[in-house]
């Protein structure tokens, strides 16, 4: 199974804050790789797939990039709706697999 | 618009089978496949398997072989997802989410099921 590993496991930040999340493959899973975000007491939602496009209806504040085994996700101006937990997933292989998590909270 | 709407919480003891359902509206219910995922309280996400809704084919993760089967009624739009044998490990919320081009772009709301003696 593909393992990712995603960093930090805690984010603490103000709103403005520009936040990077990491995600590592324990193998090359090309661009196959997508970003959802959690609120408490919801199902995830979809931001990014395929590493690097923003899903319909997504603020252009988020972005993805990253091939391989390397990712990152970016928000560039931190708003209040953004607090939330954030989960790398990899598409490449079955099963498939997600990270650990990167809970961002307010500072 | 497109929804898919999972079945109320359950409580079961150990040893027992839980069914929960999803029923898919707002688009064709055989054209995507469903996958289902679970996540234990203040854990992280986890693929369980999948279901193509227009043939009943499915494929299941290692770790839930032998104790899960996912079925689908085309009649309905419905899909099912049942466990069995279930432990105290098996809390958790279950969500059922359409697969577009490999992605998940809806979920359903999730359903909590509580294993408890």
């Amino acid at each position: 199974d593909i393992q990712l590993t995603q960093s930090p496991s805690f984010l603490s930040a103000s709103v403005g804050d520009r936040v990077t999340i990491t995600c590592r493959a324990s193998q090359g899973i090309s661009t196959y790789l997508a970003w959802y975000q959690q609120k408490p007491g919801k199902a995830p939602k979809l931001l990014i797939y395929v590493a690097s496009t923003l899903q319909s209806g997504v603020p252009a504040r988020f972005s993805g990039s990253g091939s391989g085994t390397e990712f990152t996700l970016t928000i560039s101006s931190l708003q209040p709706e953004d607090f939330a937990t954030y989960y790398c997933q990899q598409v490449n292989n079955y099963p498939r697999t997600f990270g650990q998590g990167t809970k961002v909270e307010i500072k | 618009q497109v929804q898919l709407v999972q079945s109320g919480a359950e409580v079961k003891k150990p040893g027992a089978s839980v069914k929960v359902s999803c029923k898919a509206s707002g688009y064709t219910f055989t054209n995507y496949y469903i996958h289902w995922l679970r996540q234990a309280p203040g854990q992280g996400l986890e693929w369980m398997g999948m279901i193509n809704p227009s043939y009943g084919s499915t494929d299941y993760a290692q770790k839930f072989q032998g104790r899960v089967t996912m079925t689908g009624d085309t009649s309905t739009s419905t899909v099912y997802m049942e466990l069995s044998s279930l432990r105290s490990e098996d809390t958790a919320i279950y969500y059922c989410t359409r697969v577009w081009t490999d992605y998940y772009d809806y979920w359903g709301q999730g359903t909590l099921v509580t294993v408890s003696s």
